[in-house]
């Protein structure tokens, strides 16, 4: 079946860790994207790639960092430099210029 | 700049009644889309429904309706008929239209409201 596979579906990160949320697709979309929720929250851009090799700051990239080095895979990851990083992290695909769609999630909590 | 307001927070109704999500947005183009998501405890968010900013038709899908009204920037979201099933968060988003310089396609999300339904 074709969609986007995030895991782990938990995640738990002592302070000071860094640690790297997965999300692959198999749907051949060029453009992947990663969201943050938070409780009673809309979803706020992370970072987004559009092609392979390349990929732009959204609106919270601080205490973030992403790779591109397949078509597939859009891993994300969560820095120390990051404040506050418990919260819901979702994955999106989409061809260009077209609807997205979206993984199951990781729930991130800092112990 | 964009942005997308969903006033009510959470809504609770009894299985059968009509309920109606509403979405106002505001952007200063005149090319964008506008999204549904249904959002349920499990997590993933799964697409309903994306209008362009020329297609003023209401669009009924099921129990499903939207009306999508640019003289009041609003594109509201109707079940007829609720189910259990329905109860979920529901979002709305925007995007502008990539071909004319917007970001890419990137999605403005509102709030949320999440919907309750009662047997």
């Amino acid at each position: 079946d074709g969609g986007i596979t995030q895991s782990p579906k938990y995640l738990f990160r002592k302070e000071g860790q860094n640690v790297t949320l997965s999300c692959e697709q198999n749907l051949n979309h060029d453009a992947m994207y990663w969201y943050r929720q938070d409780p009673g929250q809309g979803l706020r851009l992370i970072y987004y790639s559009q092609i392979v090799n390349d990929f732009q700051k959204g609106d919270i990239a601080e205490g973030y960092s992403v790779s591109r080095e397949k078509k597939e895979s859009f891993p994300l990851t969560v820095t120390s430099a990051q404040k506050n990083p418990t919260a819901f992290y979702l994955c999106a695909s989409s061809n260009r210029w077209d609807t997205q769609y979206f993984g199951p999630g990781t729930r991130l909590t800092v112990l | 700049a964009q942005k997308v307001t969903q006033a009510q927070t959470e809504i609770s109704v009894v299985e059968k009644e009509d309920v109606t999500l509403d979405c106002v947005y505001e952007t200063r183009d005149t090319t964008y889309y506008l999204f549904w998501y249904k959002q349920p405890p499990s997590g993933e968010l799964v697409f309903l429904i994306r209008r362009n900013s020329f297609d003023e038709q209401n669009e009924i899908s099921g129990r499903y309706s939207w009306n999508f009204q640019k003289s009041t920037s609003s594109f509201n979201f109707t079940i007829t008929a609720s189910q259990v099933v329905d109860s979920a968060v529901y979002f709305c988003a925007l995007s502008e239209d990539m071909n004319y310089g917007g970001s890419q396609g990137n999605l403005i999300f509102g709030k949320g409201t999440k919907l309750s339904v009662k047997p």
